[in-house]
């Protein structure tokens, strides 16, 4: 059974600080991970889909990486922004086709100006 | 990215009672799932929707608690059905949509519960 956890459960940054989000999961069959944010009284949005063939993903000021050997996933954010602030949920599908989602608890961050 | 709206998005209801949410998709969408992130705690999948066929529930969720309806390729329905406080939680519809970026997963604004 997959399992997915991200630690820390919450961070405190200042501002222009550059931070990482870790993400880990148990089962190494990982078809890809997905990296999404949540703001207070909204759904997810989407940020970076990683496939189990690749080993980072960039947008911006994100930059997502995959280590399937060791179970592993990264969301560096640079130059950080009071924008910034959500909480950060990552995802991992198996492989095999399922289109099941296992989500982690999520790291709530906030950037203090 | 797909475009996804939810009813209502906020309710409180009396033990005993049900709700019925609904999720609508700015265009149509072969696969639509139903999430529930109880309070501290991460999204768990209730059941997959698919347009034409029975939705299919996840371990710990059942048809008779969680009805589901998936009338045409834009708009699905979740009842919770005779609510308990520990429905209280927040409801999320989702697509995905691999027709504009493959196999991403798209989330409504959610719908949160409060049951009394």
């Amino acid at each position: 059974k997959q399992e997915v956890t991200q630690i820390p459960a919450a961070l405190s940054v200042p501002e222009g600080e550059n931070l990482v989000l870790n993400c880990s999961f148990t089962d190494s069959a990982i078809y890809n991970l997905q990296w999404f944010r949540q703001d207070p009284g909204k759904g997810l949005t989407s940020l970076l889909l990683i496939q189990s063939s690749q080993r980072e993903q960039t947008s911006g000021r994100l930059n997502a990486s995959l280590d399937k050997s060791s179970g592993r996933s990264t969301l560096y954010i640079a130059a950080s922004q009071p924008g910034d602030s959500a909480t950060y949920l990552c995802a991992g599908r198996l492989q095999g086709g399922s289109e099941k989602l296992v989500f982690g608890k999520g790291t709530k961050l906030t950037v203090n100006p | 990215s797909a475009v996804i709206s939810q009813k209502p998005s906020r309710d409180i209801c009396q033990r005993g009672t049900s709700l019925t949410i609904q999720c609508q998709v700015d265009s149509q969408v072969t696969m639509m799932f139903w999430y529930r992130q109880q309070p501290g705690q991460s999204l768990t999948l209730i059941a997959t929707a698919n347009q034409g066929s029975e939705a299919t529930y996840e371990s710990g969720f059942v048809i008779d608690k969680f009805p589901i309806s998936r009338p045409n390729l834009t708009f699905s329905t979740l009842t919770v059905s005779n609510m308990s406080p520990e429905d209280s939680s927040i409801y999320l519809c989702s697509v995905e949509d691999w027709r504009r970026q493959r196999e991403t997963q798209y989330f409504g604004p959610g719908t949160r519960l409060l049951v009394l």
